[in-house]
């Protein structure tokens, strides 16, 4: 079956603009998550949905970062004003419930901001 | 707070060799353990987890990983290397007592397979 998807796999922005991030997760899987990586980095978690509970947002590093989730179905990840150090890879994963083990993992969107 | 640590930025193997890429942990209760692969241009693959039972793991590509709880450890092994095992492998945690669903990563390691 379709795996989770990410869109655009690429973006290049001007310091300041506004950029919105776009994440299909697996049919069916009620969890989503947003991570960042930066080059050379591991992954940092941003943000968890699970379903139609509050998110956790304890990973979001600034106000200009939020994101929305439709049910359980597409996500966003907005970054408004954006900085050159948002530059990153932004990696969305999903999982079948909140207590299932594997994360699996989109393709993800490579932010550069000049 | 839980934290991942992979000393090891890159492990250099020559293929049929066996391979080791090591991961530490610091967690406050009994911890989940997973490896992931990230090949170039692709998103991470989970390659196998360690919840319970017996210590030595069995995953995808004939990759295993032994927990150690003593030693607070969870290296990733291979009998025989292949070329194709080359990519950038990934420990994370996650500590199921604090209620908080995400993964914590380790820096990276990245594996290279030479012929």
């Amino acid at each position: 079956g379709a795996g989770v998807s990410q869109s655009p796999s690429n973006k290049v922005t001007e310091k300041g603009k506004d950029v919105e991030l776009r994440c299909d997760p697996i049919s069916g899987h009620t969890a989503l998550y947003w991570y960042r990586q930066r080059l050379g980095q591991g992954l940092e978690f941003l943000i968890y949905f699970q379903g139609n509970s509050a998110p956790d947002k304890s990973g979001l590093p600034s106000d200009r970062f939020s994101a929305e989730r439709t049910g359980e179905s597409v996500s966003t990840l907005t970054i408004q004003r954006t900085q050159q150090e948002d530059s990153a890879v932004y990696l969305c994963a999903s999982s079948l419930t909140e207590t299932s083990y594997e994360q699996y993992f989109g393709p993800g969107t490579r932010l550069t901001v000049t | 707070a839980q934290s991942v640590a992979q000393p090891e930025d890159q492990v250099n193997v020559a293929e049929g060799n066996p391979l080791t890429v090591k991961c530490t942990y610091s967690v406050s209760g009994n911890p989940y353990l997973f490896w992931y692969v990230q090949y170039p241009n692709r998103g991470l693959q989970f390659l196998l987890k360690y919840i319970t039972g017996d210590n030595l793991v069995k995953g995808s590509y004939g990759f295993e990983a032994e927990f150690n709880k003593s030693q607070t450890s969870f290296h990733l092994k291979k009998p025989s290397a292949l070329v194709s095992d080359s990519a950038l492998y990934f420990c994370a945690v996650r500590d199921p007592t604090t209620g908080f669903q995400k993964l914590v990563f380790g820096t990276g390691t990245r594996l290279l397979v030479s012929p």
